[in-house]
């Protein structure tokens, strides 16, 4: 079946450092990538969609100067927390989807981040 | 591999009737199970979940089952609506540490 990954799957930063999250789709072809945040009661908030080679459309109140992403191949997508502080602290999930198949999503392992 | 499996991608269900969602995993680890809800454009938001210790968890018009021996998890909508109408994930983690997503199930309730 499909895989996703996540590196890291645990991150401690200092505030002020950024940091960057790696999404990989392992045997398919992600055209489509989402990231997500988890916040308390277990709910994920859809930060951003991204497509393969575009730029990524954020949700409203995520900020892109702060939360950049980048989909530059059909199998990566990455994540960068620029300047992050205490309250990025969360559980950022990436799920990808391939072409047809818009309503499946594979959701990858998380990762867990800690800012100091 | 997948750890967690929804092997019906979609489902149709008259209004009134039972909608019931199947959910099967290979990780016997696991000891905490969620549902969630998903409406297009946006994040899935939690709908119930249930632990090891039980078999049974029931919040309004929602039940989960879970059957540990055959690592299945059910969710059981009675009577469905047409608001019921979404993708259903899945998840499951060991310890309430990071979720493992099953690849979702998309629910139509028609009139």
């Amino acid at each position: 079946g499909a895989v996703v990954s996540q590196h890291p799957s645990r991150v401690i930063c200092k505030s002020g450092t950024s940091v960057k999250i790696e999404c990989r789709s392992l045997d398919f072809q992600a055209t489509t990538m989402f990231w997500y945040r988890q916040f308390p009661k277990q709910s994920l908030m859809l930060m951003a969609t991204s497509n393969e080679g575009s730029k990524a459309t954020y949700e409203q109140g995520v900020e892109k100067d702060k939360f950049l992403i980048n989909h530059a191949s059909l199998t990566l997508s990455t994540l960068t927390v620029t300047s992050a502080h205490p309250e990025d602290s969360s559980f950022y999930i990436c799920s990808a989807s391939s072409s047809g198949e818009q309503e499946t999503q594979y959701f990858g392992p998380g990762t867990r981040l800690l800012v100091l | 591999d997948q750890q967690v499996k929804q092997n019906s991608p979609s489902l149709s269900v008259q209004e009134g009737r039972i909608s019931i969602l199947n959910c099967d995993y290979t990780n016997s680890m696991f000891d905490y199970f969620l549902w969630y809800k998903k409406y297009p454009a946006e994040g899935p938001t939690f709908l119930i979940s249930i632990s090891s210790i039980k078999d049974k968890n029931e919040d309004g018009r929602f039940t989960v089952f879970l059957n540990k021996s055959a690592k299945h998890l059910s969710l059981h909508i009675v009577p469905s609506q047409p608001g019921d109408s979404a993708v259903y994930f899945c998840a499951a983690s060991v310890a309430t540490d990071k979720l493992i997503f099953g690849t979702g199930t998309r629910l139509q309730v028609f009139p």
